[in-house]
């Protein structure tokens, strides 16, 4: 079974620039997550999707950052524009049902400088 | 203070050695427990579930105290290869995802 793909692996923007992740979840998993993780930090829940709705986005900065999972597959994150403290790695997670055990992909490492 | 609270350590044993992490959560009516592994520079992975009656896999022993509201991870005989960040995660009512603790560095030193 492929994981959870995530693209690109590595970014470095300067502040003020836009940036856009792709996240591809497990084959039929209807949950889709968007996490950040700061060095040393566990990971905070930016978004969450069931099929193509907004579950929560309680924690999402909505004046930069959006998200979007269309036809309930795909989704994308974009930030604009970029701040310095957007520097953090961007997990995306999917899980087949809300409330169980996540997979999650290898992460998009931002740089803002 | 935080929904889900861990010590950071860095909590370094020889090999062989028992060592327990502790985790507490500050919502009561939380729902479900999990304990993730994070590698350096790796995405968090599932290590176990939580259930209220404790459950064990191999050397790792998972317990829940719900009336301490704390969660506990107890690695017996640890391996190099355990060293990595153990993440306490707790899903609460009312908002399903998962709600991260910082995490608790393991060093597992020869």
């Amino acid at each position: 079974e492929a994981g959870v793909a995530q693209s690109p692996r590595y970014k470095i923007i300067e502040k003020r620039q836009s940036v856009a992740f792709w996240c591809n979840p497990i084959s039929g998993h209807a949950t889709l997550y968007w996490y950040q993780q700061i060095l040393g930090q566990g990971p905070k829940l930016l978004i969450q999707f069931q099929n193509n709705g907004v579950v929560d986005d309680s924690q999402l900065p909505k004046d930069r950052f959006s998200a979007e999972r269309l036809k309930g597959v795909d989704s994308t994150l974009k930030i604009q524009p970029a701040k310095l403290e957007d520097s953090a790695v961007y997990l995306c997670a999917s899980s087949p049902r809300t409330g169980g055990w996540q997979y999650f992909g290898p992460g998009t490492r931002l740089t803002v400088t | 203070r935080k929904e889900v609270e861990q010590d950071p350590g860095p909590f370094n044993v020889p090999e062989g050695a028992t060592v327990a992490f502790n985790c507490t959560y500050s919502n009561s009516a939380s729902q479900s427990f999990f304990w993730y592994r994070q590698d350096c520079r790796k995405e968090p992975k599932l290590l176990m579930s939580v259930y209220s009656s404790g459950n064990e896999d191999g050397r790792f022993t998972a317990q829940l105290n719900r009336a301490s509201q704390y969660i506990s991870l107890l690695i017996r005989d640890s391996k190099l290869s355990d060293s990595a960040t153990y993440l306490c995660v707790v899903t609460n009512t009312g908002r399903r995802a998962l709600t991260f603790g910082s995490g608790t560095r393991l060093q597992v030193q020869p």
